[in-house]
């Protein structure tokens, strides 16, 4: 049961333009979402997140939409780079009680964009 | 500060046998999770723990195991490795409550021949 998805497995964007990620999840007790970066032979690297109480969060050239209602959530990326080119990966989790460490994640959607 | 740290790094095994992997979390956090990656399954959570005991379990058989060492470094083992186990394993650590947010290492990739 995949609870967090992310539908498109690539997208391929031209530089300077606008990459949209979409996520959507179909647990009601998440309420914190989260984005990564991942690339190959490293780690993931936490990007951006976003508390179910705010449907936008703004870092610089990273944007992300939550809308509660449709369970789905969007990373915008303006403007692409080259060197954004990585799997990102959508996760989520029940903030409170005990779940420091346990996230449930997307299967990641591979960014490329072209120069 | 030094970030996570994973080993080994490369492993091969065959099936039946058992693996240990180490992780070091970064200096002053607390809280150790293991997540496994294959191909299409993105990241599946493994376990985590915190000060020494396991607070949450993912959805894996007993054959994988986990502990914590009162330094916060973290060990997890699988026994009896079959072809399926050929993962990336990646630990993360904590050390702010309720975000979410994790700091990865570089991860371990065991492959079962």
């Amino acid at each position: 049961d995949q609870q967090v998805k992310q539908n498109s497995p690539s997208l391929s964007v031209q530089e300077g333009r606008i990459s949209i990620l979409n996520c959507d999840y179909t647990n009601s007790m998440f309420d914190y979402f989260l984005w990564y970066k991942k690339y190959p032979a490293e780690g993931p690297t936490f990007l951006i997140s976003i508390s179910s109480i705010k449907d936008k969060n703004e870092d610089g050239r990273f944007t992300v939409f939550l809308n509660k209602s449709a369970k789905h959530l969007s990373l915008h990326i303006v403007p692409s780079q080259p060197g954004d080119s990585a799997v990102y990966f959508c996760a989520a989790s029940v903030a409170g009680g005990t779940s420091y460490g346990k996230l449930t994640f997307g299967q990641g959607t591979i960014l490329t964009v072209h120069p | 500060k030094a970030g996570v740290t994973q080993t080994p790094r490369y492993l091969i095994k065959t099936r039946g046998q058992q693996v240990t992997l180490s992780c070091s979390p970064i200096s002053g956090h607390r809280s150790v999770s293991w997540y496994q990656q294959t191909p299409g399954q993105g990241l599946q959570f493994l376990f985590e723990y915190f000060s020494e005991t396991q607070r949450n379990k993912g959805n894996f058989p007993g054959r994988f195991s986990g502990r914590q060492f009162s330094n916060s470094r973290s060990e997890m083992n699988v026994s009896t490795l079959e072809l399926g186990d050929s993962a990336l394993y990646l630990c993360a650590s904590s050390g702010q409550a309720n975000t979410g947010e994790l700091f990865f290492g570089e991860g371990s990739r065991l492959t079962v021949l």
